[in-house]
This record gives C-alpha cells, structure tokens and sequence, in this order.
C-alpha cells in the first residue's frame, strides 16, 4: 500500500531532550516536507526537500533540522526541544513539488 | 510571500444542502491550487486540485472554481453528507522550488 509512515505517532518529552520522528514513504516520491499544525494556525512548513541531499528552509525552520540521505526517508530532529514546540507535526511526500502531497498520519509531540 | 486567506473558519449546514469555502491568494505568479479534507486523527487528504489554466473542475459532488484576476478560488460540496464533515484546508503553490502555503482551515459541520 502506497503510504507516508511516521512514528512515533505519541511522544512526550522534557525540555532539552534531543528527539527523532521518522518519516519513510514507499512511493519513490522526490519532495518530501514537514508540516506543524497549530490551533488556529494552520499547517505552516517546517522543511521540505526537493531531492536526495536537498533541504531547504519552510516557514518555520527554528529549532528542527531535517536530512535527507535517502529517497525515502526524511527525519525531523529536535536537537533541544522547548515547551513552543509542542504541536502536531505532519509528514509529506509528493512526486514532484506541483503534484498531490500525501500526508503520514501526524505525530503529537508534547515538551513539557 | 503568498499568503492564503480562508473562509468562513467554521461552516454549519443540514444534510443535502450545499457547502461553499472561499480562499484568496496574494501572489499571481501561483498557479497550482489543491483542497484537503482532514478528518479526526488523521493527516490531509487531497480531495480535488485546480490549475491556473483551468477556471473550474469538478468530481462528483465536489467542484472547484478558479478566478486568476481577482485571485481567489472557491471549494464547493453539493447535496452534503455527514460523512462530509471534517477540516477543510485550501492552498496555493507560489512559484517553483518552494512549497504549498495553506489557508487556516474551515471546519465543516455536516447534520442530518
């Protein structure tokens, strides 16, 4: 089944605790971003990447870093999470950056 | 940048009767404008897109209307179901090399 695959799909975490979510998708995709969604807000772009070895910055970019090593996958790393970032953080994938984004399933991350 | 205006933020309609979204945009230089249903603990669905060379599309009880000079775009859903109801977002694709921008979401209640 073609799918975006995050985990975890719950995380809580303190303060200052470096944390991974995941982010694989099957469809030999080429872009791929990370999206947060606020009350309120909206989905706003974190990063996205246009191709392997390929990121660039979203809207909002502080305090996450991405890679994209391979195709497939494009973690989101939260090197010293604060309580601002709690929020609910959505992957997606598409063939090329103008064609359907297919979102993963979200990842609610609480810092308290 | 492009910013996206969606409205209304929440939007209550009886069963069968029709649901209408409107989204305005800020940068004409867009040209690729998608609708996503979000439903209750899952990631965005795409429902239906557009392009600036096409003023309308239509699938099934969905459609969607373009209109380039005043620059908005509307999301229409006849003879609406419960299962209907869910979190609307529309987009926009500013230009090439960078990402989708969404509206804040229109949350569509559907009763029977």
């Amino acid at each position: 089944e073609a799918q975006v695959t995050q985990n975890p799909r719950y995380l809580i975490t303190v303060t200052g605790k470096k944390l991974t979510v995941t982010c694989s998708q099957n469809m030999n995709h080429e872009y791929m971003s990370w999206y947060r969604q606020d009350p309120g807000l909206g989905l706003r772009q974190i990063y996205y990447s246009m191709n392997v070895e390929v990121t660039d910055k979203g809207d909002v970019p502080e305090g996450y870093k991405v890679s994209r090593k391979e195709k497939r996958n494009f973690p989101l790393i939260l090197e010293s999470p604060s309580p601002n970032q709690t929020s609910l953080y959505f992957c997606a994938s598409s063939l090329v950056v103008y064609s359907p984004l297919h979102f993963g399933n979200g990842t609610r991350l609480t810092v308290t | 940048g492009e910013n996206v205006e969606q409205h209304p933020s929440t939007l209550s309609v009886q069963e069968g009767d029709s649901a209408v979204i409107k989204c305005t945009y800020s940068d004409s230089a867009s040209n690729y404008f998608p609708w996503y249903k979000q439903e209750l603990g899952k990631g965005p669905q795409l429902i239906i897109d557009i392009r600036s060379n096409v003023g309308e599309k239509k699938d099934q009880r969905i459609a969607v209307t373009l209109n380039k000079t005043a620059k908005h775009f509307s999301l229409h859903i006849t003879e609406t179901q419960p299962e209907d109801s869910a979190v609307y977002f529309c987009a926009a694709t500013p230009q090439a090399g960078t990402a989708l921008i969404f509206g804040k979401g229109t949350t569509l209640s559907v009763s029977s």
